[in-house]
């Protein structure tokens, strides 16, 4: 199986701050890399697949990079709604693996 | 819009089986695959498996091999999945979510909680 690895597992921020998330892959998975947002008691909702394609109605502030192995997530300006758990997929080969969770919490 | 309803939640003796649906709409049915992933609490996401609506055909991850069944019927637009064998670590709130362009996940069911329980 593809290992997923996040960093960090959990961050404190400020409004207005820039935040970075990256993932590793333990092989390489070329784009097929997404994103995922989830709020405590919420289903998870998808903000990025191959690796740097919004989905529709997710705000500009997300953006995401990379190809192969490494990749990363970067939100622009946190906003009071983003403080939520990060989490990154592979959907290059079955089974697909999510990574442990990164989670932003208000500093 | 596509919406993705989900069954309540059930409560389970450890041996027991639960079936979970996964009502589709907003979309034509047959066109596109559904994942099933589960989240034990606190914990993170692990991915079940995969079901072509059109066919039928499924994918399971080999953890789940021999006590996960997955299965739709193109009538009610709805997709099913049942895990058998339950115990107390299968206790987790369990997601249907539907596979767009390359079965990446686009939208998301609201989720179901399974409890295994004594």
């Amino acid at each position: 199986d593809i290992q997923m690895t996040q960093s960090p597992s959990s961050l404190s921020a400020s409004v207005g701050d820039r935040v970075t998330i990256t993932c590793r892959a333990s092989q390489g998975i070329s784009n097929y890399l997404a994103w995922f947002q989830q709020k405590p008691g919420k289903a998870p909702k998808s903000l990025i697949y191959a690796a740097s394609s919004l989905q529709s109605g997710v705000p500009s502030k997300f953006s995401g990079s990379g190809s192969g192995t490494d990749f990363t997530l970067t939100i622009s300006s946190l906003q009071s709604e983003d403080f939520a758990t990060y989490y990154c997929q592979q959907y290059n080969r079955y089974p697909y693996t999510f990574g442990q969770g990164t989670k932003v919490e208000i500093k | 819009q596509v919406q993705l309803v989900q069954s309540g939640a059930e409560v389970k003796k450890p041996g027991a089986s639960v079936k979970v649906s996964c009502r589709a709409s907003g979309y034509t049915f047959i066109s596109y695959y559904m994942h099933w992933v589960r989240q034990a609490p606190g914990q993170g996401l692990e991915w079940m498996g995969i079901i072509n609506p059109s066919g039928g055909s499924t994918t399971y991850a080999e953890m789940f091999q021999g006590r996960v069944t997955m299965t739709r019927d193109t009538s009610t637009s709805t997709v099913y999945m049942e895990l058998s064998s339950l115990r107390s670590e299968d206790t987790a709130v369990y997601y249907c979510a539907r596979g767009g362009t390359n079965q990446r996940f686009d939208y998301w069911g609201q989720g179901t909680l399974v409890t295994v329980s004594s």
